[in-house]
């Protein structure tokens, strides 16, 4: 157990849809990232917020948005659905100050998103 | 815009044998290089580092092997194991205070008892 949960753990939507994907951090990390994996493709950085900023925006779409709350818990929200949104989607969180050297991020189990 | 990439999606090896995963990337800034294991209907878990002034790393039956000159990295699992079966992702840090991780597409290890 990496101490990251995520839900849900499966969702079924229609294209055009909007969901709202859940990511509570490890206790004390402050930083929590965002990824995608789709069929045959590694995991591609969507996002990534440090104590309730945004740090760093990879390859996200503009339907799609995230926010970190003060409680540090984070929501991505994906709307517009398409067929090709269809993926699993991690959350991850670190420790997130220069203390920590080695960059290791703690996954969640994912939540698996499915547009038909 | 560092790429990590990893050319091979499977291996496939007997128990008891070396597992060897390769991993080319193509930007020498970074601080770290990661591989990350994920077994079905689970996340990544972190498996070993190393920092970009070693040329090796080893952490039990997991050895990982770093050639700056060729921008190469591998991981070596010795012996390898049918528990090892997973998928193997290579990634690097891009260091300082924003820890994005940039993965490859992974490769598909299956040890075979």
């Amino acid at each position: 157990d990496s101490g990251v949960t995520q839900t849900p753990k499966h969702l079924i939507t229609a294209t055009g849809q909007r969901v709202t994907l859940r990511c509570s951090p490890r206790s004390g990390d402050l930083s929590v990232y965002w990824y995608q994996q789709s069929l045959d493709q590694g995991l591609q950085f969507l996002i990534q917020y440090y104590n309730g900023e945004e740090r760093a925006k990879g390859n996200i779409l503009e339907r799609f948005s995230a926010q970190q709350f003060p409680d540090l818990h984070s929501e991505l929200n994906l709307s517009s659905l398409e067929l090709g949104d269809s993926a699993l989607y991690f959350c991850a969180s670190s420790v997130g100050h220069v203390g920590s050297l080695t960059g290791e991020l703690f996954f969640g189990e994912g939540s698996r998103l499915t547009v038909l | 815009d560092q790429q990590v990439k990893q050319n091979s999606p499977s291996l496939s090896v007997q128990e008891g044998r070396i597992s060897i995963l390769n991993c080319d990337y193509t930007n020498s800034m970074f601080d770290y290089f990661l591989w990350y294991k994920k077994y079905p209907a689970e996340g990544p878990t972190f498996l070993i580092s190393i920092s970009s002034i070693k040329d090796k790393n080893e952490d039990g039956r997991f050895t990982v092997f770093l050639n700056k000159s060729a921008k190469h990295l591998s991981l070596h699992i010795v012996p390898s194991q049918p528990g090892d079966s997973a998928v193997y992702f290579c990634a690097d840090n891009s260091g300082g205070s924003n820890y994005k991780l940039t993965f490859g597409k992974g490769t598909l290890l299956t040890v075979n008892p």
